[in-house]
């Protein structure tokens, strides 16, 4: 059964710092998604950023980008020049690519890092 | 466009009564997956809808159940309510399929379930 652990249940960074969230994950697929999601106190998840695990190339959106390191099954989150606005519950998630049905179409996430950012 | 809407936001309930909850889609959006989320479990999968049908479940009891109307819109249902269904529940919409990994999963605000 695939699993994804976020081993840092809060984190802290100050404002206009660098913070790295960490996400492992274990599967034995070889092709999939990964995400992190935000979690704000408004409670709605909002798509962080994605990665496909074909691509070798990091992601990266804007302040965000991801180290994937896919034989190590490692996916952290960097959030560059943190600001007042990113503080809230990060999750990572992970999901099977080439879902058309079946059992293992869903989301498995992590059980997220509460990030604080201190002005 | 109109995000993915739940309703209600919060919700009270006495032990063994039942709930049901609701979640209207982005429009267009064919596909409605729904999760639990506690502090202890963390963020579960109960059930994922498609065209009206039933496309995966996940291991929760046969109290927790849904439902997916003709435009998308969706319904879970949880009878014979327990203090540990206290949680909040999330609703996801998405396109279905390679889609939803494309274009990513809009998720809505979810209801606060309390049974007291």
């Amino acid at each position: 059964a695939q699993t994804v652990t976020q081993s840092q249940p809060e984190m802290s960074v100050q404002e206009a710092e660098t913070v790295t969230l960490s996400c492992t994950y274990d599967t034995s697929e070889s092709d999939y998604y990964l995400f992190w999601y935000k979690q704000p106190p408004s409670r709605q998840m909002i798509l962080v950023i994605r990665q496909e695990a074909y691509k070798q190339q990091n992601a990266t959106e804007n302040r965000f980008s991801v180290n994937f390191q896919k034989a190590a099954k490692s996916f952290s989150l960097k959030i560059s020049d943190s600001q007042l606005g990113d503080a809230a519950m990060y999750f990572c998630a992970y999901r099977i690519r080439g879902y058309y049905g079946g059992s293992q179409g869903n989301l498995i996430f992590g059980k997220g890092t509460k990030l604080s950012v201190k002005p | 466009k109109a995000g993915v809407t739940q309703t209600p936001r919060y919700l009270i309930k006495t032990r063994g009564q039942q709930v049901t909850l609701s979640c209207s889609p982005i429009s267009g959006h064919r596909s409605v997956s729904w999760y639990q989320q506690t502090p202890g479990q963390g963020l579960q999968f109960l059930f994922e809808y498609f065209s009206e049908t039933q496309r995966n479940k996940g291991n929760f009891p046969g109290r927790f159940s849904g439902r997916q109307f003709s435009n998308s819109r969706s319904e879970m249902n949880v009878s014979t309510l327990e203090l540990g269904d206290s949680a909040l529940y999330l609703c996801a919409s998405s396109e279905p399929g390679q889609g939803a990994v494309n274009y990513g999963y809009t998720f809505g605000s979810g209801t606060r379930l309390t049974v007291v």
